[in-house]
C-alpha cells in the first residue's frame, strides 16, 4: 500500500519568510496530492490539491510541485503571517482511495 | 467549497456507554464516507470506508463490532463507539468525496473529541 513520508516535523519561520515541507510517496499508481492545513482542535482544511498531470499549482501565497518521477511534491508557503501557523498534512490516493496521510508538520510562524 | 457537518463537536460519557457520531454532506451526494481517528500531536488514521447502502471497509486492527459504522443514506454516514473505554479517547474526523467525479476532493468534518471516562 501506499507509504507517504513527510518533512520536516516542525517548522519555525520568521514572519515574512518562505516555509517549505517536502512529501514523498512510494506507491507509483497515486495521482492525487492534496494539502491540509489542521488547527488545533478542528478537522483537516484542503488548502491547495496537485493531480499526476501537472507539475505545479499556483494560489496566491501557497504553492505545490510535483515530481512524478522522483515520488515527491512540495508545499511553498511565501510571505508567511503569524495566521499560517498550523499543522499540515500531505497526502496522497490513487483515483476515489482513501488518502494516505504524512505524519505532519507544525508550521510557527513568528512575528 | 462542499461541507462536510459532524455532530457532536465534543462529548464525555462513562465507561461501558456507547456513543453516536454524525457525519453529513450537506450539499453534495457522498458515496464513500471515511472515518479517521486522530491522537494528540498524531496525523490522521483511517479506520474504515463508509459505502452508502453496503457494508463498510476497516483498516487493519479496527474492530467492526466495537465501531459500527452506518451508511444509510447519500448524505449521512454515522459511528457509534460501543462499550467506550478510556482508551478510545481521541479526535475522530470523518471525511466525505464528492461521488459524481473521480479523485475528487476530500472534504472533512469538523471532528468530535470523545472522552471516555
Amino acid at each position: 500500500g501506499e507509504n507517504v513520508e513527510q518533512h520536516p516535523s516542525t517548522l519555525s519561520v520568521q514572519e515574512g519568510d518562505s516555509a517549505v515541507i517536502k512529501c514523498t510517496y512510494s506507491d507509483s499508481a497515486s495521482n492525487y496530492f492534496p494539502w491540509y492545513k489542521q488547527e488545533l482542535g478542528k478537522g483537516p482544511q484542503l488548502i491547495i490539491d496537485i493531480r499526476s498531470n501537472v507539475g505545479e499549482k499556483k494560489d496566491q501565497r501557497i504553492a505545490v510541485t510535483l515530481n512524478k518521477t522522483a515520488k515527491h511534491f512540495s508545499l511553498h508557503i511565501t510571505e508567511t503571517q503569524p495566521e499560517d501557523s498550523a499543522v499540515y498534512f500531505c497526502a496522497a490516493s490513487e483515483r476515489n482511495t482513501p488518502l494516505v496521510f504524512g505524519k505532519g508538520t507544525r508550521l510557527s510562524v513568528i512575528a | 467549497g462542499a461541507v462536510v457537518s459532524q455532530h457532536p463537536s465534543w462529548v464525555i460519557c462513562k465507561s461501558g456507554t456507547s456513543v453516536k457520531i454524525e457525519c453529513r454532506s450537506l450539499d453534495f451526494q457522498a458515496t464513500t464516507m471515511f472515518w479517521y481517528r486522530q491522537f494528540p500531536k498524531q496525523s490522521l488514521m483511517l479506520m474504515a470506508t463508509s459505502n452508502e447502502g453496503s457494508k463498510a471497509t476497516y483498516e487493519q486492527g479496527v474492530e467492526k463490532d466495537k465501531f459500527l459504522i452506518n451508511h444509510a443514506s447519500l448524505t449521512l454516514s454515522t459511528l457509534t463507539v460501543t462499550s467506550a473505554h478510556p482508551e478510545d479517547s481521541s479526535f475522530y474526523i470523518c471525511s466525505a468525496r464528492d461521488g459524481r467525479g473521480l479523485n475528487t476532493e476530500a472534504f472533512f468534518g469538523q471532528g468530535t473529541r470523545l472522552t471516555v471516562v
